[in-house]
């Protein structure tokens, strides 16, 4: 598992409820991602992380927000979930020098 | 809920036979590819990678081809066996520096025992 665990592994929510997702490394990598990944589309990335403090959105990053504030943790927060948020949330972690991303076991979540 | 694997392209295998698994990636400057293998319930594993300066990679059981011509890529693993039974899917990427992987929407693979 390369040293990634996510917390909760799973989590049932009302719309419009905040949710705040942990991801937590022991490896200490520089770069942390998190992406969704929903039946029929590949998985897409929501926001990453280069650094302490350094975030960066990615393709899908409408409604979430992240925060770093350690090198072993990244932070995916849904300010007000919605029913389309609903997904499997993965993170993932990598070392530059080889490109090579190492996932997380996922949280499920589901937005009533 | 929904399988990962719904809706995917499947590919039925006997077990001991080789399976192949291709991946066609769009974009001609992408320099590092990697295949990973997820199993239902849990997170993408990493099988192996190459970058474009080589067209085959071997592994244990496992081999990667990269055809820059075609921007075509395969896996092929040889002697299948049940526990191969999961989703494959390629990732892209097309520099170095961000980090940042495009991945392909997977295959996935079941095994006949």
């Amino acid at each position: 598992d390369a040293g990634i665990t996510q917390s909760p592994r799973h989590k049932v929510t009302e719309t419009g409820t905040p949710v705040t997702l942990r991801c937590h490394q022991t490896e200490n990598h520089r770069y942390m991602y998190w992406y969704r990944q929903d039946p029929g589309h590949g998985l897409r990335l929501i926001h990453y992380s280069y650094g302490v403090k350094d975030t960066d959105k990615g393709e899908v990053s409408d409604g979430y927000s992240v925060s770093r504030s350690k090198t072993e943790d990244f932070l995916l927060t849904l300010e007000s979930a919605t029913s389309s948020q609903t997904s499997v949330y993965f993170c993932a972690i990598s070392e530059p020098a080889t490109d090579t991303q190492y996932f997380g076991p996922g949280t499920r979540l589901t937005v009533l | 809920g929904e399988s990962v694997g719904l809706h995917l392209p499947t590919l039925s295998v006997q077990e001991g036979d080789n399976s192949i698994i291709n991946c066609a990636y769009s974009n001609s400057a992408s320099d590092y590819f990697i295949w990973y293998k997820q199993e239902s319930g849990k997170g993408p594993q990493f099988i192996i990678d190459i970058r474009s300066n080589m067209d085959k990679r071997q592994g244990q059981r496992v081999t990667v081809l990269l055809n820059k011509t075609v921007k075509h890529l395969s896996l092929q693993i040889a002697a299948t066996q049940p526990g191969d039974s999961a989703v494959y899917f390629c990732a892209e990427n097309e520099s170095h520096g961000n980090n940042r992987l495009a991945f392909g929407k997977g295959n996935q693979v079941v095994v006949i025992p």
